[in-house]
């Protein structure tokens, strides 16, 4: 399997951004599909996840309201949203597979990781 | 939230050595731990998951073991590819949350 991001962004303060994650090889509506980020020399914050098979959503609770997730499986890609930027969204952001190993389903461990978008939000 | 403590946040070692670095979350987590690598600009690598099971193609120096809050990886004889930085990740319950990541660097 593959994940390719779309490619680095700049905005400005209070716009909004959105990013892709296009699958390949591998059925994408049997995987959940993660979004994570990571601010420059921080470590990894896991926003959110979707179900693409049926659209299912859970999110971090800091960021309800400030993302969307959605998906479109007839070119199996996911997207990742987020609205009001603010300098504290400059990050490197990830998407990444929920992991199903053999028979044995573990859907909130990443085994494939999209390259990274770069956001950046700047005035 | 489940908040996971990883230490040493860095280290410094030499090719060959024995490293271990361990994870501690606030609470028990039944074994729903990974492990991960990541080098500088790179999207992380899954090395572990369930505690203590190697993810296909990983080294086999490359260990995980632990129970209830207190977790930890183990390289046993470091390779020169090894030297990244590693996080720990719970996976018990949502939000899934990260160690602050431990710094593996050359002696």
């Amino acid at each position: 399997g593959q994940l390719v991001q779309s490619g680095a962004e700049v905005k400005k303060p209070g716009a909004s951004v959105k990013i892709s994650c296009k699958t390949s090889s591998y059925t994408f509506t049997g995987y959940y599909m993660h979004w994570l980020r990571q601010a420059p020399g921080q470590g990894l914050e896991w926003m959110g996840r979707i179900n693409p098979h049926n659209g299912d959503i859970n999110s971090a609770l800091k960021f309800q309201g400030h993302i969307t997730m959605t998906r479109d499986t007839s070119i199996s890609t996911a997207y990742l949203e987020i609205s009001g930027l603010t300098s504290d969204d400059t990050a490197l952001y990830f998407c990444a597979r929920g992991a199903i190993f053999g028979l044995e389903w573990v859907p909130n461990v990443f085994d494939l990781w999209g390259q990274g978008t770069m956001v950046t939000v700047s005035s | 939230d489940i908040q996971m403590t990883q230490s040493p946040s860095s280290l410094s070692a030499s090719v060959g050595e024995r490293v271990s670095i361990t994870c501690r979350a606030s609470q028990g987590i039944s074994n729903s731990l990974g492990w991960y690598q990541q080098k500088p600009g790179k999207a992380p690598k899954l090395l572990v998951y369930a505690a203590s099971r190697l993810e296909s193609g990983v080294p086999s120096r490359f260990s995980g073991s632990g129970s209830g809050t207190d977790y930890s990886l183990t390289i046993s004889s470091l390779q020169p590819e090894d030297f990244a930085t590693y996080y720990c990740q719970q996976y018990y319950t949502t939000p899934l949350t990260f160690g602050g990541g431990t710094k593996v660097e050359i002696k």
